[in-house]
């Protein structure tokens, strides 16, 4: 199974900031990514996919890069709404499809 | 406006059979370019998927619970299933079906979820 790592697990940022979490994957996974917004006691709900496309609907302050094993996305003004948690998925090889551990992120 | 519900037991004995429906609205489930997906959360955890299914009844499933796994789908019913026999503790999840995009002849990205639903098991 493809293993999806993502860092960090947590951390505090302030509204107006620009944030980066990092997905890394075990072994290379062409651009066969996708992110995902999780707020408490919700769904995920789908932000990003083949790495760099943003669904529709989704805040263009949302972004997302990288091809083989390293990804990341990119928030680039944080608004009070996007203090979630963030989950990659890999789908370039299943089963099993495999999601990262996820990323926390909290008010400063 | 495509939503999915899941509907089943909350509550669920050790060693029985967690069994849960997925009801698809505003779509059809028989359409080509999807699968139609389970995936589960532990309290305080991160996200784990089960399992997915075509409309034609193919699937795929997680080889660390395959063997106790089963999904079936009903087209009349616009309905998928999911059924985990010999359920224990670590089974307790919030369970979430989800729509699985086929993009390129090639499952994707899940979107949308349902609500999802918590099954505790415990006697």
């Amino acid at each position: 199974a493809i293993r999806m790592t993502q860092s960090p697990s947590s951390f505090s940022a302030s509204t107006g900031d620009r944030v980066t979490i990092t997905c890394r994957a075990s072994q290379g996974i062409s651009s066969y990514l996708a992110w995902y917004q999780q707020k408490p006691g919700k769904a995920p709900k789908l932000l990003i996919y083949a790495a760099s496309t943003l669904q529709s609907g989704v805040p263009s302050r949302f972004s997302g890069s990288g091809s083989g094993t390293d990804f990341t996305l990119t928030i680039s003004c944080l608004q009070s709404e996007d203090f979630a948690t963030y989950y990659c998925q890999q789908y370039y090889s299943y089963p099993p499809i495999t999601f990262g551990q996820g990323t926390r992120l909290e008010i400063k | 406006q495509l939503q999915l519900q899941e509907s089943g037991p909350g509550l669920v004995k050790p060693s029985e059979t967690l069994s849960l429906t997925c009801t698809v609205s505003g779509g059809s489930i028989s359409s080509s370019s999807y699968y139609w997906g389970w995936i589960r959360q532990p309290p305080g955890k991160g996200l784990e998927w089960i399992g997915s299914i075509y409309y034609s009844g193919s699937t795929y499933y997680n080889p660390s619970l395959k063997s106790r796994v089963t999904i079936s789908v009903d087209t009349s019913k616009n309905q998928f299933s999911l059924k985990l026999s010999s359920v224990t503790a670590a089974d307790t999840a919030v369970y979430y079906c989800a729509r699985w995009v086929v993009a390129a002849s090639h499952p994707n990205w899940f979107d949308p979820w349902g609500q999802g639903t918590l099954v505790t098991v415990s006697s």
